[in-house]
């Protein structure tokens, strides 16, 4: 099952983008790179999720290289309510396809 | 009001206790999941649930028990607590294995 490795934490100015990277290199063709945000002890919240093509909803955008082995999540302009903990998850079909977390990048969004 | 919800929100319980934590979601999702958060960890998933009836553990499923006897409900159990099963406890549910799953806002449990 492809592992996932992120920073343990990162700083951010408010208003500035913030880049969240995270590397899978075992990943196989077939797994999706899913991202989720914890803030403060609340239930996971689901932001964005790809397999190839970099991906845009309202929330943030999701850059996944050409040979999919690292992906970064980008907040365009980081807000004070985007201080979380920020998991990053490849969906394995080996892992009967479930949500494995790791322990995330715990991003502070700075005044 | 539609989506997923967890209860009780808080719960002290003695070692030793049966406990029940209830999870209710309206969307009709076939999968269910529970899943734990100790302070520093990331979660790890206890049982999760294909459909009604259907039922499988997750990494740590020992000291817990799961049944799913409707769709909408999916109650985990501790039969007998112990000190180190407190921890914050999160339901979830997805439409199917290559979709998002939603997620309660958690069960915090201690056991004294």
């Amino acid at each position: 099952d492809a592992k996932t490795t992120q920073p343990t934490s990162m700083d951010c100015a408010e208003g500035r983008a913030a880049n969240l990277p995270c590397n899978h290199s075992t990943i196989s063709g077939n797994e999706y790179v899913y991202w989720y945000r914890q803030i403060h002890s609340q239930g996971p919240q689901y932001i964005i999720h790809g397999l190839k093509n970099n991906e845009t909803n309202e929330m943030a955008s999701l850059i996944i290289t050409e040979d999919r082995k690292s992906s970064t999540l980008i907040l365009p302009h980081a807000t004070l309510r985007d201080t979380a903990v920020y998991y990053c998850i490849v969906l394995s079909p080996n892992t009967g396809n479930q949500f494995y977390f790791g322990t995330g990048t715990s991003l502070t969004v700075i005044p | 009001d539609a989506g997923i919800t967890q209860s009780p929100r808080y719960k002290i319980t003695e070692t030793g206790r049966q406990v029940t934590l209830m999870c209710h979601q309206t969307w009709s999702h076939s999968y269910m999941f529970w899943y734990r958060q100790d302070l520093g960890h990331g979660l790890r998933l206890i049982y999760y649930s294909a459909a009604a009836d259907i039922t499988d553990k997750g990494e740590v499923p020992d000291g817990y028990v799961v049944s799913r006897s409707k769709t909408e409900n999916f109650p985990l159990t501790l039969e007998s607590a112990t000190r180190s099963q407190t921890s914050v406890y999160f339901c979830a549910s997805r439409t199917g294995l290559n979709t998002e799953a939603f997620f309660g806002q958690g069960t915090r449990l201690t056991v004294v």
